[in-house]
């Protein structure tokens, strides 16, 4: 079974430039949550998409942050513009069914805002 | 104060030693608990899973949960050279988001 999958693996984009990232989540998992992890600090959550709905937002950190999941399937995360400090590592995760479940984790998008 | 405090290490041990991971947490909502291993450069792999209190065992691998002291420790037995990671501990709670919340990760050398 694949697992999760990322695209790109490492983006590197001028400030004030737009960038999308994209998730391939393991098949059939509804859930699919992202997550970024800036240098020094922990992983955070972002949001969590079950099927095509928003399910928590909670972590999205501004309005310059669009996140999609058309169809239920893969997702996109847009960045737009992108600032300095959105540099970081991107990750997606994605989980089975509802409740409890492991989220299991893609590889990371690095993401490099000069 | 942080929800989850994580010592970032680094660890460094000889192969073939037992070594002890921690992670304390504040909030007492949460119930899920895990571990994950990271190996440089890529994604974080589930490890041990566990539900409320207790112990678990996989292999060369023991988590346990003590909620009354909100305090986590992963145990890893006879450590391989292979086992060198970055080892993070995640939390959530049950209901409501499903955020995993995580420690800053232990840095874990194991010389051969």
């Amino acid at each position: 079974e694949a697992g999760v999958t990322q695209f790109p693996s490492h983006s590197v984009i001028e400030k004030g430039q737009t960038v999308t990232l994209r998730c391939d989540p393991i098949s059939g998992h509804d859930n699919l949550y992202w997550y970024r992890r800036v240098m020094g600090k922990e992983i955070k959550f972002l949001l969590h998409f079950v099927k095509e709905s928003k399910q928590d937002e909670s972590g999205m950190p501004n309005n310059r942050f669009l996140a999609e999941r058309t169809g239920g399937t893969y997702s996109t995360l847009k960045v737009q513009p992108a600032e300095l400090e959105d540099s970081g590592v991107y990750f997606c995760a994605s989980k089975l069914g509802t409740g409890g479940g492991e989220q299991y984790f893609g590889p990371g998008t690095r993401l490099t805002v000069t | 104060q942080k929800e989850v405090e994580q010592d970032p290490g680094p660890l460094s041990v000889p192969e073939g030693a037992i070594v002890s991971l921690n992670c304390t947490y504040s909030n007492s909502a949460f119930q899920y608990f895990m571990w994950y291993r990271q190996y440089s450069r890529k994604g974080p792999e589930l490890l041990m899973y566990t539900y409320s209190s207790g112990n678990k065992e996989d292999g060369r691998f023991t988590a346990q949960v003590d909620k009354s002291s909100k305090y986590i420790s992963l145990f890893i037995r006879d450590s391989q050279p292979s086992d060198s990671a970055t080892y993070l501990c995640a939390m959530r709670a049950q209901g409501g988001s499903e955020k995993l919340v995580f420690g800053k990760g232990m840095k874990l050398t194991v010389n051969p």
